[in-house]
């Protein structure tokens, strides 16, 4: 069965400190994709980051970077230079099943509160 | 402006009724998702369509139906059997191209039943 694990219930981190969110999954398929999204209290979903099982690099998108390590399953997010604005829930989700209906699986989140 | 608007944001039942929740898209993705969220945790697939006139279940499908007649369209029921319906409920959609691997969603609708 394919599994999303975020082992982080909430974060605390300074303006402008880099903060690490922790991402463990587990699948046996061998094409995947991983995913963050972002939940402001608003409630909408904003899509940051997306790393595919194939890809040889680390994505990287502005102050989001995804460090992937496929031999142990993980796929933590980390944000450079903390901003308020980043304080939200953010969710790891995965897409199985090579990608034939697209499905996510989501972890249960990490709440992130940056401090000024 | 393209985008996923849902209908309403808030929405208030009393217990045993049925209740329909709005999604619409004009992105001509082709894809669509309804996710269910609730307190503390992460989303839920409830029902998908990867096309018009054709929807799958998905986790967690027990009480709720949906509908695919047209592209840009696909409402959610929850019915009387659902036995917990109060939640955040998001629609999301995709393109088919693999040019975009993200869902794009919608603002969501909170349904509280009384």
């Amino acid at each position: 069965a394919q599994k999303i694990t975020q082992t982080q219930p909430g974060m605390f981190v300074q303006e402008k400190e880099a903060v690490t969110l922790d991402c463990t999954y587990d699948t046996s398929d061998p094409s995947y994709g991983l995913f963050w999204y972002k939940q402001p209290s608003s409630g909408e979903m904003i899509f940051l980051i997306y790393q595919g099982s194939y890809d040889q690099q680390n994505a990287t998108e502005g102050r989001y970077s995804l460090n992937f390590q496929k031999a142990r399953k993980s796929a933590n997010l980390v944000i450079s230079a903390s901003q308020l604005g980043d304080s939200a829930m953010y969710f790891c989700a995965m897409r199985g099943d090579g990608g034939a209906t697209n499905k996510l699986i989501f972890g249960t989140g990490t709440l992130l509160a940056v401090q000024p | 402006d393209g985008g996923i608007t849902q209908s309403p944001k808030y929405l208030f039942r009393k217990e045993g009724q049925n209740v329909t929740l709005s999604c619409e898209q004009n992105l001509n993705h082709d894809a669509m998702y309804w996710y269910r969220q609730d307190p503390g945790q992460g989303l839920r697939l409830i029902y998908y369509s990867q096309i018009v006139n054709d929807f799958q279940k998905g986790d967690i499908a027990e009480g709720y139906s949906v509908s695919r007649e047209k592209k840009e369209s696909f409402p959610l029921t929850v019915t009387s059997a659902q036995k917990n319906p109060t939640a955040f409920y998001l629609c999301a959609s995709k393109p088919d191209t693999a040019f975009y691997n993200e869902q794009f969603f919608g603002p969501g609708t909170r349904l509280t039943v009384l």
